[in-house]
């Protein structure tokens, strides 16, 4: 069964655009949770999303924003970008309710 | 606040010895447990997991090991194998926290041939 999938792997983006990232979950997965990397602040929590509706945030500020459709797909929206933006933006689906959480490549992206 | 902690940013062993990698934290409301394997670039990769209610879980060559009392839980690889060289994280998560992962810094480990 497919994995966890994320588009686009790696994208450069210059200061003060936006940028919008895909997932999809594993199937049957319905909860989808994103999660950014970066050296200086490791990994961190975004955003969690469940029947289309966000129900954990971390402390990110409001550019970050997501969504999720329908069908469990979901995409994360970056706002007016800065250089400390450059990072791994990871997404996570499990069951609901589920403890294991499995992990997408990643979207590797790069402000400049 | 870091409520979860590796504190050894690094760990070389040599092949088939065994590989001890320790995690600690200090939120009670924590109650299931996770190590990740990752690769610089790459998503991090599932490797086992461990309910508060438990002290140990084995899967293959890997055991995790929880001790309540003292907040720390531990993983073992044996025997370790140059495959295994990667970044491993614990991580952490409530059971009002949905998908919520609290993660430490990470451990380097390198296993040399």
């Amino acid at each position: 069964k497919a994995g966890v999938t994320q588009t686009p792997r790696y994208l450069i983006k210059t200061r003060g655009q936006q940028v919008t990232l895909s997932c999809s979950p594993i199937s049957g997965h319905r909860s989808v949770s994103w999660y950014q990397q970066t050296p200086g602040q490791g990994l961190q929590f975004l955003f969690e999303y469940f029947s289309e509706t966000q129900r954990n945030k971390g402390n990110f500020p409001g550019r970050f924003s997501g969504r999720q459709f329908s069908n469990s797909r979901s995409e994360m929206n970056v706002s007016t970008l800065e250089l400390g933006d450059s990072a791994l933006y990871l997404c996570a689906s499990s069951v609901v309710a589920g403890n294991t959480i499995y992990f997408g490549e990643g979207s590797w992206l790069t402000v400049v | 606040d870091q409520q979860v902690k590796q504190n050894s940013p690094s760990l070389s062993v040599q092949e088939g010895r065994i590989s001890i990698l320790n995690c600690d934290y200090t939120n009670s409301m924590f109650d299931y447990f996770l190590w990740y394997k990752k690769y610089p670039a790459e998503g991090p990769t599932f490797l086992i997991s461990i309910s508060s209610i438990k002290d140990k879980n084995e899967d293959g060559r890997f055991t995790v090991f929880l001790n309540k009392s003292a907040k720390h839980l531990s993983l073992h690889i044996v025997p370790s194998q140059p495959g295994d060289s990667a970044v491993y994280f614990c991580a952490a998560k409530g059971e009002t926290s949905g998908s919520r992962l609290t993660f430490g810094e990470g451990t380097q480990l390198t296993v040399n041939p």
